[in-house]
């Protein structure tokens, strides 16, 4: 079963929007981590933010978690074209993750 | 690229076939994941090593599915009988040493006829 699941299921969006994405999750977790997919092809790691912190960055990416909402969001500033893919949150590490079930997001030039 | 390979890329069988698919991750002894995406769906884990002992199994990893790691270095899942459910991409990932973060292989797409 999913533990997380994400909102919107698609977002479609003009290139140098910025898009956000969100998470929900059932359980207690030491931390919770975000994912990308292009089409067809393996996951990608983009960032872990454990549940004493409550924001983080990585380039264009910003990523908050409420741990008492047990939500996360993932923010994309200043769309690119190459930001088209699906996203999913894991909760999770060294023991199996559990993902939810992904966001496609498409960046329209 | 992670570094985490899987071969094959693609695998297309007919039903009742064997097919068997392996995973190379970047060191040895790094714990070892499997998962099973469905189009549309996130990963679902199946199974996981700790060097070659098989630490945990999935209530989806059925009786015709079997996943070893002689030695601790490289992992095979080999599905016996395949169904047209089991149609999916199967990823691979790899935990790397004092982290939490898994890095996941390319996959191998399976289609079953």
């Amino acid at each position: 079963s999913q533990q997380g699941e994400e909102d919107p299921q698609a977002l479609s969006i003009q290139e140098g929007e910025n898009a956000t994405m969100n998470c929900s999750y059932k359980t207690s977790i030491n931390n919770l981590q975000w994912y990308r997919q292009n089409s067809g092809r393996g996951l990608v790691h983009l960032i872990l933010i454990r549940s004493n912190e409550r924001e983080k960055h990585s380039g264009r990416l910003r990523v908050t978690l409420d741990t008492s909402k047990k939500s996360s969001s993932l923010l994309i500033t200043a769309s690119r074209a190459a930001d088209t893919a699906s996203y999913f949150c894991a909760t999770g590490g060294a023991q199996k993750l559990v993902f939810g079930q992904g966001t496609r997001l498409t960046i329209n030039p | 690229d992670t570094g985490v390979s899987q071969n094959p890329r693609h695998k297309i069988t007919k039903r009742g076939q064997n097919v068997t698919f392996r995973c190379d991750p970047i060191s040895e002894h790094n714990r070892l994941y499997w998962y099973r995406q469905t189009l549309g769906q996130g990963p679902e884990f199946l199974t996981y090593f700790q060097n070659e002992a098989q630490l945990e199994k999935s209530r989806l990893l059925s009786d015709r599915f079997s996943a070893e790691r002689p030695k601790g270095s490289f992992s095979t899942l080999e599905i016996q009988r395949t169904e047209q459910g089991d149609s999916a991409m199967y990823l691979c990932a790899e935990i790397r040493t004092s982290t939490d973060t898994q890095y996941f292989g390319p996959g191998t797409r399976l289609t079953v006829l």
